[in-house]
């Protein structure tokens, strides 16, 4: 398997633009979670999916940010507009029942 | 608030000596510990765990031990060798729910 798949792997982007970030899950895995790393908070939840369907997003900061999964094997996250303050690593993550996460490579997004 | 917590950001040890990362943790539901580790451009990847009906858990030069009556938890890398260089994430989680991981620990191995 090919683990995790995220994209792209790095993104610089002018604020207010739209930004999209894309995972591939590992096939079979029924859980996926899309994390937030910078250096002030650490690895945040932002949301997290069981069999496609949205089970917590309370970690999603403010109106701009969006998640979707529309079938078991992709994802995306979206802000839109983007902001400066949103510049982190965004990292994708599955696993099966809900625990040993597999995590993605993540992609850097910058704002200016 | 951080329900998990590493306070230390950075640490370094000789090569060759113990390495030994604290988190301590303010949620008594959480029944389930992680330690994952990170290098740079890359994910997480899971390290160690650790249920709460333990107090130990140890593969190969990696040994968890968890306090609950402190709410601590350390991880004890021994010996120490220069591929340990990473950061380290402290994460938990209560009965299946979300991980929710600490802000991380650099470990620097010293030649």
């Amino acid at each position: 398997d090919a683990g995790v798949i995220q994209s792209p792997r790095h993104e610089v982007t002018e604020m207010g633009q739209e930004v999209t970030l894309r995972c591939k899950p590992i096939s079979g895995h029924d859980y996926l979670f899309w994390y937030r790393q910078t250096m002030m908070r650490g690895l945040e939840l932002l949301i997290y999916f069981n069999n496609n369907v949205p089970i917590d997003d309370s970690g999603m900061p403010e109106d701009r940010f969006s998640a979707k999964m529309p079938n078991a094997s992709f994802s995306t996250l979206k802000i839109q507009p983007s902001e400066p303050r949103d510049s982190a690593v965004y990292f994708c993550a599955s696993s099966l029942g809900g625990h040993g996460y597999t995590f993605g490579s993540g992609t850097r997004l910058t704002v200016v | 608030d951080q329900q998990v917590k590493q306070n230390s950001p950075s640490l370094s040890v000789q090569e060759g000596r113990i390495s030994i990362l604290n988190c301590d943790y303010t949620n008594s539901m959480f029944d389930y510990f992680l330690w994952y580790k990170k290098y740079p451009a890359e994910g997480p990847t899971f390290l160690i765990s650790i249920s709460s009906i333990k107090d130990k858990n140890e593969d190969g030069r990696f040994t968890v031990f968890l306090n609950k009556s402190a709410k601590h938890l350390s991880l004890h890398i021994v010996p120490s060798q220069p591929g340990d260089s990473a950061v380290y994430f402290c994460a938990a989680s209560a009965r299946d729910d979300k991980i929710i991981f600490g802000k991380g620990t650099r470990l620097h191995i010293l030649p």
